[in-house]
């Protein structure tokens, strides 16, 4: 039960596009196609921004999407919006009935 | 819409227990299944555990596993964590989360506000 991997920090201007990765193995983001991304701002509940890989909830923004290559999924967030800066989590299925996160990315829009 | 509260959370010795509730409120939440997941200060997020409402089964992440339990009062439309040793590093902003059915079955579009566990001398 290793965390997937992500990068730290990620920033970008306000109109550019930046992406995210989550790198895990072939018991977690590989083996299923069940990898989520959520959006949390400090001192909020996290929101989903992306589930099931590539697929939106209602409501949230079809600047956000999402892919999945391997063992790595991807966020990408395309004309980034000063409201857009917070913390990004991805998270999987795992073998055994378990879920996984990520170790966190924060977003700044500079 | 159902809404989640989380409630239990304090300040505790360690190596002593604490039993944290979350309580769904709106419409009937019988079949959803429920997950624990927390944040340490200055950390990410950690998935702690998860209630099967189908079978009831349960699963643990391996930093709780033997010291955590995952349970449900149907009646009550609350699940509960019961936590015990609790550790210094077990210290952290617990949240209870559901999907909602709408979505995916591994994805959380349902979170409650938190409860604060704080493990201290």
């Amino acid at each position: 039960q290793s965390a997937l991997t992500q990068p730290a920090s990620v920033s970008g201007s306000p109109g550019q596009s930046i992406t995210i990765s989550c790198t895990g193995t072939g018991s977690d983001v590989g083996g299923y196609n069940y990898v989520s991304w959520y959006q949390h701002h400090p001192g909020r509940a996290p929101k989903v921004m992306i589930y099931e890989v590539n697929n939106r909830p209602s409501g949230v923004s079809n600047r956000f999407s999402g892919s999945k290559s391997g063992n790595t999924a991807s966020l990408t967030i395309s004309g980034l919006q000063a409201e857009d800066e917070a913390d990004y989590y991805c998270s999987s299925y795992a073998s055994g009935s378990t879920e996984v996160f990520g170790t966190g990315t924060k977003v700044t829009v500079l | 819409q159902v809404q989640l509260v989380e409630s239990g959370g304090g300040v505790v010795q360690p190596g002593k227990s604490l039993r944290l509730s979350c309580a769904a409120s709106g419409v009937p939440y019988g079949t959803s299944d429920t997950h624990w997941v927390r944040q340490a200060p200055g950390k990410g997020l950690e998935w702690v555990a998860v209630l099967y409402y189908y079978g009831n089964k349960d699963r643990y992440a391996d930093s709780v596993k033997g010291r955590f339990t995952i349970s449900r009062d149907n009646s009550k439309n609350t699940v509960y964590l019961q936590m015990y040793g609790l550790r210094a590093e077990d210290t952290a902003v617990y949240y209870c989360a559901s999907p909602s059915g709408y979505y995916s079955p591994y994805a959380f579009d349902i979170w409650g506000q938190g409860t604060v566990v704080t493990v201290s001398s």
